[in-house]
């Protein structure tokens, strides 16, 4: 199975900071990388696919990134409804692997 | 709009079986792969198979295999899940959702089944 490493697990960050969370995987997986941001509570909701491209309704201060076999989601300046749990899936090869999730809250 | 309506939650003894259910809305069913995805207490998420309503096929998680069935009634766009030989391990919440091959990734998800089994 394709293993997806996330990290961080967890971290804290002010109103208005630039953040990154990162995944990699561990083998080749093209651009089959999506991510998820799931609230408490709630079901998980699909933000990024294609590793780069922002799903509809989902705010331009999110982008995906790759460079190599590591993905980064990033958040440009954020704001306090982003506080959530982010998850990455890889989607090239059965089973579908997701990370291990990080954990953002506001500091 | 697109919507998957899950049944509700489900208390269950150790040994027994579960059928859940996702009622699909706003599009043609049988276009799309339906995956169920499991999230135990506090922890990421997992893969357990997928489903084609069009013809049946399915995929699983080698891990899922003979734990999970999955089923679909053309007839009211639903897609089942039954999970047989219950522990205490398959206390989750359960995500049916539906897979965009053309993107390749999960673009809708119902809202959950939590299946607690306990005696």
């Amino acid at each position: 199975d394709i293993q997806m490493t996330q990290s961080p697990s967890s971290m804290s960050a002010s109103l208005g900071d630039r953040v990154t969370i990162t995944c990699r995987a561990s083998q080749d997986i093209g651009n089959y990388l999506s991510w998820f941001q799931q609230k408490p509570g709630k079901s998980p909701r699909r933000m990024i696919y294609g590793a780069t491209n922002l799903a509809a309704g989902v705010p331009s201060r999110f982008s995906g990134s790759r460079s190599g076999s590591d993905y980064s989601l990033t958040i440009s300046s954020l704001e306090s409804e982003d506080m959530a749990i982010y998850y990455c899936l890889q989607s090239i090869q059965y089973p579908f692997t997701f990370g291990s999730g990080t954990k953002l809250e506001i500091k | 709009q697109v919507k998957l309506l899950q049944s509700g939650a489900a208390l269950v003894k150790p040994g027994a079986s579960v059928k859940m259910s996702c009622k699909a809305s706003g599009y043609t069913f049988t276009d799309y792969w339906v995956s169920w995805v499991k999230q135990s207490h506090g922890k990421s998420l997992e893969w357990i198979g997928e489903i084609y309503p069009n013809s049946g096929a399915t995929n699983f998680n080698e891990k899922f295999k003979g734990k999970a069935t999955l089923t679909v009634d053309k007839s009211t766009s639903t897609a089942y899940m039954e999970l047989s030989r219950l522990t205490s391990e398959d206390s989750a919440i359960y995500y049916c959702t539906r897979f965009d091959y053309n993107n390749y990734y999960f673009d809708y998800w119902g809202q959950g089944v939590m299946v607690t089994v306990s005696s």
